[in-house]
């Protein structure tokens, strides 16, 4: 099983809402990462958890809240978005930080109103 | 400062092979090579990486130069599922982050 899966695959949310995105892997992968695309631009990191701890934030407002509550899921806590972070999130697994070869999940295209 | 150059578009005929460039002049002799494509509507997906010589699996190619200040993704009969946006990511300064740059839009012509 080489799959990461991301739900919901499509989120609608206003700006008062309180939403998760989920992801999980099953791949025994230790390193699991959050990018944020926006349409027709590259996927920009946003965080890494290595072994479950939070290893790298890119200086993410806030309103963005990792958890990696055990080394199979990761989960994004969004509250007081704004229109501008409307985007395509993507998580990303890998054996370890150090190893480059990541995989990814599908995303799920956020809305937010 | 650091920079990574690929051609922001490239189109082939389908079962035809592809080169896709990539410019890294600022490489360290350490720094691997990443290549990853992105299908429409899909995330990232890794195609292959290297260090000195020459790379092959059962998606593509992977030629780089002696000197290693460029790369080449080969795909050696372009199908039309290979329409993607292509990545050339140089290990260089990111440390331990792998990071996107905008990448080369591939269109695959019937």
């Amino acid at each position: 099983d080489t799959e990461v899966t991301q739900t919901p695959k499509h989120l609608v949310m206003g700006m008062t809402n309180k939403k998760s995105l989920k992801c999980e892997q099953h791949m025994g992968h230790r390193a699991m990462y959050w990018y944020k695309q926006k349409a027709k631009k590259p996927p920009e990191l946003m965080f890494v958890y290595s072994y479950e701890k939070l290893s790298i934030n890119e200086s993410v407002p806030s309103r963005f809240s990792p958890e990696c509550p055990n080394s199979s899921l990761l989960n994004l806590h969004l509250h007081a978005l704004q229109p501008e972070d409307s985007a395509l999130y993507l998580c990303a697994s890998s054996q370890d930080p150090l190893v480059k070869k990541l995989f990814f999940g599908s995303g799920t295209q956020l809305s937010v109103l | 400062d650091a920079k990574t150059t690929q051609p922001n578009s490239m189109e082939s005929n389908e079962e035809e092979p592809v080169h896709l460039p990539c410019n890294h002049s600022t490489i360290s002799g350490t720094d691997y090579i990443h290549w990853y494509r992105q299908l429409p509507s899909q995330g990232p997906e890794y195609v292959i990486h290297g260090l000195t010589s020459n790379v092959n699996n059962r998606m593509a190619s992977l030629a780089i130069a002696e000197d290693r200040k460029s790369s080449t993704l080969i795909l050696h009969r372009a199908t039309l599922r290979d329409a993607a946006v292509y990545y050339c990511i140089p290990d260089m300064e990111y440390g331990n982050k792998l990071v996107f740059g905008a990448g080369t839009i591939l269109r695959v012509k019937s």
